[in-house]
């Protein structure tokens, strides 16, 4: 069965520190996609990233980057330079094929306070 | 352009009574999905529609809930005889097709007293 595991519950860092935010996920599928969804807390899930299997490559976009390691089966998101509005709840997430659908299996979340 | 609008954005109901949750999706997007996330099991997935049709109901959590999608847009989320453990925040997320990255609106914070 597929899951993903964010093993930290709460992170809270001071402003201006980088701070990275873990992702394991389980799978026997050989295509499958990998996100990340920031939700403030007004509540809306916002979509970041997606990753396909088949491209390991390092994404950098701003302050933000993502680690795809396949051989350790994880996702990780480095927050550069952190500032207050990056604090929310982060979400990582699986794509599991589903009558041909892009059905999501989320992790449980990491709480990040970015302090000023 | 306008993204996913869910309403209403908080209800509040008494135990047994019936509960619709609407979903207007982004234009033009086929695909809708029906998520609820819950303090207890985090964010679980519930139905998907493409266009008007939703292939497999198995992911609802019992025979109270149903959804139906007309006009391959608006989508609404019934709970019948609602329980405490129905209370839940209910995301509702669409894409234009059905690989697509979903993009997801503000939820309905559902609460049974």
């Amino acid at each position: 069965a597929q899951k993903v595991t964010q093993a930290q519950t709460e992170i809270s860092v001071v402003e201006k520190e980088d701070v990275t935010l873990d992702c394991v996920y389980e799978t026997r599928d050989t295509t499958y996609y990998l996100f990340w969804y920031k939700q403030p807390p007004s509540g809306e899930l916002v979509f970041l990233i997606r990753r396909n299997s088949f491209d390991e490559q390092n994404e950098i976009s701003g302050r933000y980057s993502w680690n795809f390691q396949k051989s350790t089966s994880s996702f990780n998101f480095t927050i550069t330079a952190s500032q207050v509005v990056d604090s929310a709840v982060y979400f990582c997430a699986l794509s599991e094929r589903w009558e041909g659908a892009q059905k999501l299996v989320f992790g449980q979340g990491t709480r990040l306070t970015i302090n000023p | 352009g306008a993204g996913v609008s869910q309403s209403p954005s908080n209800k509040v109901t008494e135990k047994g009574k019936d509960v619709e949750l609407r979903c207007d999706p982004i234009s033009g997007h086929t695909a809708l999905y029906w998520y609820r996330q819950s303090l207890g099991q985090g964010l679980e997935f519930l139905i998907y529609f493409q266009g008007n049709s939703a292939p497999d109901k198995s992911g609802l959590p019992s025979d109270r809930f149903s959804a139906e999608r007309t006009g391959g847009s608006v989508s609404t989320l019934t709970i019948q005889r609602t329980q405490q453990e129905d209370s839940a925040v209910y995301l509702c997320a669409s894409s234009p097709q059905r690989d697509s990255p979903q993009h997801f609106g503000d939820g309905t914070r559902l609460s049974i007293l």
